[in-house]
This record gives structure tokens, C-alpha cells and sequence, in this order.
């Protein structure tokens, strides 16, 4: 049972515009919710996070959306950059922002940013 | 200050076979996870070790076995090895205790023929 769903498994956008990554969750027990960037031959790493008595968290060009009710969190990159082309994961945890809790990874959505 | 490191980068072994990978946390870190992700796949918790003890587990057989030293250094140990085993290995430490992300090392890929 996939816990932490990623339906788009690419995406590709131009150099400036928004991306938007997009990511479903099932378990109401999941507090706490990341994202990750994986280059090629290099281990995740971390992008942002965000608590679930938050609705929103901004970090630079990152952003991440986090609705409840819909049990949905999307990351939105403005302006998209090429050094953005990665593949990005989506994570959550019963364990608030506490970061001993084991993750819950979605399968990935691989983002292209070209010029 | 060095992240979490991993060996080795690269395994081959046959079926049947047991492997060990290792796992330096970064410095300051006591806390270490590992994970395995196949292809195409997000990385999928096998289980974590704090104090030289496994605090979680994942759904995972119990050929898969681990081991945290006084250093806070780990290893993964899989014995009887599948083919389904073939995955990279991912290693992520964090501190007990502490606000924060888990930091992931590069991984190990093992591949079993």
C-alpha cells in the first residue's frame, strides 16, 4: 500500500517558469512532510520541510503547500533554473519535526528544466 | 565538515551470497537509518539504530540485519541474497533529539547475479 503517492513521474519546464511538484498522501498519522532532490550517483538531499499545523513554507525560489483536508502537498520552484533538472521525492513522517522518525517516500517525479 | 559516507560505491555478489555495507553518520549525528531504493522506486526504510540498538524496523525479512558501533557507525548486514536485492543502499543520519532533516550518504548499489 503506497502511503505517500507521486502520480506524475516527469515533468518538463522552461527555464524561469514555475514548476510545480505535486504529491498525495493516505495516512491522517503523518505529521511532518519533506521534500528531497536526488542528482544521479548521489544520495537525497534535503530541499524543505513543512510541520502540518502549517499550511505553507517558503524558502528562496521553494515553496511548499501543504492542504489537509485534501491530504495533498505540492512544491512550487520560482524561477525554475537547469540546475533544478533532478529527480525530487516527497516524505513523510509520524514524527513531527523530530528527525528520527523513519520516512515515507513517494517513487519520485523527475523535473527537466530547459533553456 | 565531512557528510555521511558510505562503502563501498559499487558491490557485485552472487545469489545466496551475504553482504555487509558501512555507514559513517556525519559528525555530531548519533542517529542512522538505512534504506533501500530499486529502480525507479522511492527509498523504502528497512530500519534505524540509536544507542547500538535497532529502535525501528521496516517491513523488511530478518536477512537483513544491522549494527550501530560506540562510534556511531553502522553496518548493514544481508544474508542469503535474491535477486530482488539488487538496490542502492542509502544511509541517512540525524540526532536524536533535534529539529531537523536526515542527511543521506551517496549509497551503496549492490547488484546480485
Amino acid at each position: 500500500d503506497q502511503q505517500v503517492k507521486q502520480n506524475s513521474p516527469s515533468l518538463s519546464v522552461q527555464e524561469g517558469r514555475i514548476s510545480i511538484l505535486n504529491c498525495d498522501y493516505t495516512n491522517s498519522m503523518f505529521d511532518y512532510f519533506l521534500w528531497y532532490k536526488k542528482y544521479p550517483a548521489e544520495g537525497p538531499t534535503f530541499l524543505i520541510s513543512i510541520s502540518s499545523i502549517k499550511d505553507k513554507n517558503e524558502d528562496g525560489r521553494f515553496t511548499v503547500f501543504l492542504n489537509k483536508s485534501a491530504k495533498h502537498l505540492s512544491l512550487h520552484i520560482v524561477p525554475s533554473q537547469p540546475g533544478d533538472s533532478a529527480v525530487y521525492f516527497c516524505a513523510a513522517s509520524e514524527g513531527g519535526a523530530y528527525n528520527t522518525d523513519k520516512l515515507i517516500f513517494g517513487t519520485g517525479t523527475r523535473l527537466q528544466v530547459f533553456p | 565538515d565531512a557528510g555521511v559516507t558510505q562503502s563501498p560505491t559499487h558491490l557485485i555478489k552472487t545469489r545466496g551470497q551475504q553482504v555487509t555495507l558501512r555507514c559513517s553518520p556525519k559528525s555530531g549525528h548519533d542517529t542512522v537509518s538505512w534504506y533501500q531504493q530499486a529502480l525507479g522506486q522511492g527509498p523504502q526504510f528497512i530500519f534505524q539504530y540509536y544507542e547500538e540498538e535497532e529502535r525501528q524496523r521496516g517491513n523488511f525479512p530478518d536477512r537483513f540485519s544491522g549494527h550501530q558501533f560506540p562510534n556511531y557507525s553502522s553496518e548493514l548486514n544481508v544474508n542469503a541474497l535474491l535477486l530482488g536485492d539488487s538496490a542502492l543502499y542509502l544511509c541517512a543520519s540525524s540526532q536524536t533529539g533535534h529539529y531537523g532533516e536526515q542527511y543521506f550518504g551517496p549509497g551503496t548499489r549492490l547488484t546480485v547475479t
